[in-house]
């Protein structure tokens, strides 16, 4: 069965810094690979997806996902967090085709950035 | 172009009750998703359309809950009737419904539910 983890529940940056959030995979075959964020009260908005082709993924506001099959990993990754990136961050894996063409979600992490 | 519409934002109600959330996909996406979200967990899917028809309602609790999509656009999920645990986000998405599964699922606000 498809599963996700995120190891890290809760994580904290100071603003300025790098930030990578992992996230493993359970699939059997090639996944599709999706980086969702929540803002509190509100719904998932896309970062980024990764379907085939270039491992390395570049999202929007800043922020790229590198997929590696041997590592089963797909970790999000960000140079310079801004105080506006709190929130909270979903890996989710898309099962292909037919009628199974859903998404299986992680637990979430969710980001503090200090000034 | 506007995104997925979903109302109300916030619901609260006494267990026992009925209640009804609605959804506005994203005009063109012939597929819509509700998901319960809850609280420090990530979304789970409660059911999946494929333009009027239910393709995948395997984890929709059957007993209580109940979904429709007249006409393929708007959907209503309907709880009747309301336990404290359904406490919780309902999220609504919608994808164009692509066929080989390369879909991109655009999400609502959710409808915040608190049952007392």
């Amino acid at each position: 069965a498809q599963s996700v983890t995120q190891p890290d529940i809760h994580i904290t940056v100071s603003e300025g810094a790098s930030l990578e959030l992992r996230c493993n995979y359970s699939y059997g075959a090639t996944p599709y690979l999706f980086w969702y964020v929540q803002s509190p009260g509100q719904g998932l908005q896309l970062l980024l997806k990764y379907f085939s082709g270039d491992t390395l993924v570049q999202g929007i506001k800043g922020f790229e996902a590198e997929f590696k099959r041997s590592q089963s990993s797909f970790n999000l990754r960000k140079p310079s967090v801004h105080w506006s990136d709190a929130a909270e961050y979903f890996c989710a894996v898309g099962a292909k085709g037919g009628a199974t063409n859903k998404l299986i979600f992680g637990t979430g992490t969710l980001l503090a950035v200090q000034p | 172009e506007a995104g997925v519409v979903q109302s109300p934002r916030y619901k609260i109600i006494e267990k026992k009750q009925p209640v009804a959330f609605w959804c506005n996909p994203i005009s063109g996406h012939n597929t819509l998703y509700w998901y319960l979200q809850n609280l420090g967990q990530g979304p789970e899917l409660l059911i999946r359309y494929e333009n009027e028809e239910a393709v995948d309602d395997s984890q929709l609790p059957k007993d209580r809950f109940s979904a429709e999509r007249l006409k393929g656009v708007d959907s209503t999920l309907k709880i009747q009737p309301a336990e404290l645990g359904d406490s919780a986000v309902y999220l609504c998405a919608s994808s164009l419904g692509l066929a080989g599964g390369q879909e991109t699922q655009y999400f609502g606000p959710g409808t915040r539910l608190l049952v007392l």
